[in-house]
C-alpha cells in the first residue's frame, strides 16, 4: 500500500487566491512528521513546512499552513495568496519512527501552476 | 555555509558503462541520504549514512549499485554496468542527525543521468 498519496497530479489556481494540495498518509507508528518539500523546473528540493504527529497545532510558515487531521491521516498544504512564482511540484512525505532510518518516503507529487 | 553539493550536474553515459556521483553534504551534518527520482515520479530512497554506523542499503535497487561514504564527509555512489532504466536525477540530502524527531534534509541540485 501506499504510503503517501497525493490524489492531485495537477492543480490550477488564480493568482492571489489561496489553494489546497491534498495528502493523506499511512502509518501504524505513534511517532512520525511530515513534511511538504516544493520542487521547481530547476529541480532543486526545498522545504516548507513541518508537521510532527504530536504537535497539537497546525505548522504555518508564512504563506503556507498544514492542516493536520491526525484520525483521517491527512496532511494537507495550504497556500494563501498563490503568487506566480508558487508554480512548482510540491511532494508531501513522511518520516516514521526511529527504526525506520529516518528516511523520508514521498508522494507522487502535485503540479501547481498559478495563472496570473 | 554552503549547501549540499553533487557532481556532475548532468552525466550522458552509455548503457554497460560505470558512473559514479558525488555529494559533498553540508558541514557538520552526520546523516547522509541518497534518492532517486524517475521523470514524473516522487523520490525514492536509496541509501543512508548515519556517521560511523553501517549504512542503510535497503533501497538500493540491485547489486549494480553500490555507494560509500568516508567518516561524515563525502559521499560517492556508482553505479555499474548501466542500463537505461537507471536514467533519472540522483539526488543526495544530509541533516543535522538522524536521532530527532524533526531534522530537516536539506538537498543538492541532484545529478540527472542519462543511460543511452
Amino acid at each position: 500500500a501506499q504510503k503517501i498519496t497525493q490524489t492531485q497530479p495537477g492543480m490550477f489556481v488564480q493568482e492571489k487566491e489561496a489553494v489546497t494540495l491534498d495528502c493523506t498518509y499511512d502509518t501504524s507508528d505513534p511517532s512520525y512528521g511530515l513534511f511538504w518539500y516544493k520542487q521547481p523546473s530547476s529541480g532543486e528540493m526545498i522545504f516548507l513546512i513541518y508537521q510532527g504527529s504530536y504537535d497539537q497545532q497546525n505548522a504555518t510558515e508564512g504563506r503556507y499552513s498544514l492542516n493536520f487531521q491526525k484520525a483521517r491521516k491527512s496532511a494537507n498544504l495550504v497556500i494563501s495568496a498563490s503568487q506566480l512564482g508558487d508554480s512548482a511540484m510540491y511532494f508531501c512525505a513522511m518520516r516514521e519512527a526511529p527504526g525506520s532510518n529516518y528516511k523520508l518516503t514521498f508522494g507522487k507529487g502535485t503540479l501547481l501552476t498559478v495563472n496570473p | 555555509g554552503a549547501g549540499v553539493s553533487q557532481s556532475p550536474s548532468n552525466k550522458v553515459t552509455e548503457k554497460g558503462k560505470d558512473v559514479e556521483l558525488r555529494c559533498d553534504p553540508i558541514s557538520g551534518h552526520t546523516a547522509l541520504y541518497w534518492y532517486r527520482q524517475r521523470l514524473g515520479q516522487g523520490l525514492e530512497f536509496l541509501i543512508y549514512f548515519q556517521g560511523n554506523s553501517a549504512p542503510d542499503k535497503s533501497g538500493l535497487p540491485s547489486d549494480r549499485f553500490s555507494a560509500e561514504r568516508t567518516g561524515e564527509s563525502v559521499s560517492t555512489l556508482t553505479i555499474q554496468r548501466t542500463q537505461q532504466e537507471d536514467s533519472a536525477v540522483y539526488l543526495c540530502a544530509s541533516s543535522l542527525s538522524a536521532g530527532a524527531s524533526y531534522n530537516e534534509q536539506f538537498f543538492g541540485p541532484g545529478t540527472r543521468l542519462t543511460v543511452l
